[in-house]
């Protein structure tokens, strides 16, 4: 199957970590993302990684990758309300000929 | 920044009138997409294109029709506008990569309809 799954909202206090959770169900997936929606804007790539990855780090962001559970993960360090949008993990799988299967994405609001 | 633009920004309809939702790119890229977005923010692939006079169905039916012609223009046209199209429409551009390799997809900032 290529459902992947996130959960709907998540909210956090200026400062501290936010942590973004997906699953997904197909385990041939080679390339897993996380896009980033501001409001009244399309989706931007924020980071990705490679499927024979556990972990990437960049600046505040570090995503982790389970493989056995199917579980990817983004965590933003020091969360700011620039942060506050809309998050879609994404995967590709071999022969998919839509290259990206999306996840429902997560509403981020930081409080002050 | 991604060079990828979409007109108009908002349109307000009526229903039963005929609308065309342009998409062009500056990048060269031979895959294009068109997305809908649900107010609940789950995105749905409509239509996509390998290049030009390539156009294939996405996973969510749809009543629009969409062309190929020139490489940088993806445009998507509703013959007959009803308030069940009232949505954001994103339309986005990749390489023409293989499958299952790494492709990002550059995204437009949307149209958002409004059928009435």
């Amino acid at each position: 199957g290529e459902d992947v799954e996130q959960s709907l909202f998540l909210s956090v206090r200026e400062g501290d970590s936010s942590v973004i959770n997906c699953t997904y169900t197909d385990s041939s997936s080679t390339y897993l993302y996380w896009y980033k929606q501001e409001p009244g804007a399309g989706l931007q790539l924020l980071t990705y990684i490679f499927s024979n990855m556990d972990m990437k780090q960049d600046q505040r962001l570090t995503v982790l990758l389970n493989k056995k559970d199917k579980h990817l993960s983004l965590r933003i360090a020091d969360t700011q309300t620039g942060d506050s949008a809309i998050y879609f993990c994404a995967e590709t799988l071999p022969g998919s000929a839509r290259q990206l299967t999306f996840g429902s994405g997560t509403q981020l609001t930081v409080l002050p | 920044e991604a060079d990828i633009y979409q007109t108009p920004r908002y349109l307000v309809i009526g229903t039963g009138k005929k609308i065309t939702l342009e998409c062009s790119q500056t990048m060269g890229h031979d895959k294009m997409y068109w997305y809908q977005q649900d107010p609940g923010m789950e995105l749905h692939l409509i239509h996509y294109s390998y290049g030009v006079n390539s156009t294939e169905k996405g996973d969510l039916s749809s009543e629009s029709t969409v062309s190929r012609i020139r490489t940088e223009h993806f445009p998507l046209t509703l013959e007959s506008a009803r308030p069940s199209h009232t949505s954001q429409y994103l339309c986005a551009s990749s390489e023409g990569v293989t499958s299952g390799v790494y492709n990002e997809q550059f995204f437009g900032p949307g149209t958002r309809l409004t059928v009435l």
